[in-house]
């Protein structure tokens, strides 16, 4: 059964500095999609990046980027350059398969604090 | 603007009465999806729809039903028979070519059960 796994339920860094938040996976598919979404504390979803299984390039979107050890079932996202307003709970999610509308499931979530 | 609402942001409910979440998307995409989030929790799937008139069960259907009788429309409905119903609610679509691969979330509903 496909599991995700979020191992730090908390994290702090300095602003300005880079942070690394941990995430493994597991699943039987050889195809399939993991993503990274941020939650602020008003509850909203915001979507920040995705890397698909065949995808050769780790992938990157502006400050995030998505350290995808394939071998190691493990897709840590790297922020760079902190700044307060990155202050959020962070999920890690998996979808099998390679329709776009498939289920997701999620890992429990890293709050990550900024510290000035 | 093309989005995802739900209604209502805050919802209080008195224990037996079933209550009905709306969420309501206009970018028209294929898929939709119903999701729970408990305090300090992830986010678990409790029904999906990837066309009209269908839907599948998620990991937590018991107690709640669902419709998807238009592409724009995919409320969930909160039955008596849902234990402990006290949580944070958030709808998402995606659409199946020719967009991202990722899903869309709305605002979320608080629902609280008096």
């Amino acid at each position: 059964a496909q599991k995700i796994t979020q191992t730090q339920p908390g994290m702090f860094v300095q602003e300005k500095e880079a942070v690394t938040l941990d995430c493994t996976y597991d699943t039987s598919d050889q195809s399939y999609g993991l993503f990274w979404y941020k939650q602020p504390s008003s509850g909203e979803m915001i979507f920040l990046i995705y890397q698909g299984s065949y995808d050769e390039q780790n992938a990157t979107e502006g400050r995030y980027s998505l350290n995808f050890q394939k071998a190691r079932k493990s897709a840590n996202l790297v922020i760079s350059a902190s700044q307060l307003g990155d202050s959020a709970m962070y999920f890690c999610a998996m979808r099998e398969g390679t329709s776009n509308t498939g289920k997701l499931i999620f890992g429990q979530g890293t709050t990550l604090q900024v510290k000035p | 603007d093309g989005g995802i609402t739900q209604s209502p942001k805050y919802l209080f409910r008195k224990e037996g009465q079933n209550v009905t979440l709306s969420c309501e998307q206009n970018l028209n995409h294929d898929a939709m999806y119903w999701y729970r989030q408990d305090p300090g929790q992830g986010l678990r799937l409790i029904y999906y729809s990837q066309i009209v008139n269908d839907f599948q069960k998620g990991d937590i259907a018991e107690g709640y039903s669902v419709s998807r009788e238009k592409k724009e429309s995919f409320p969930l409905t909160v039955t008596s028979a849902q234990k402990n119903p006290t949580a944070f609610y958030l709808c998402a679509s995606s659409i199946y070519e020719g967009g991202g691969n990722e899903q869309f979330f709305g605002p979320g509903t608080r629902l609280t059960v008096l």
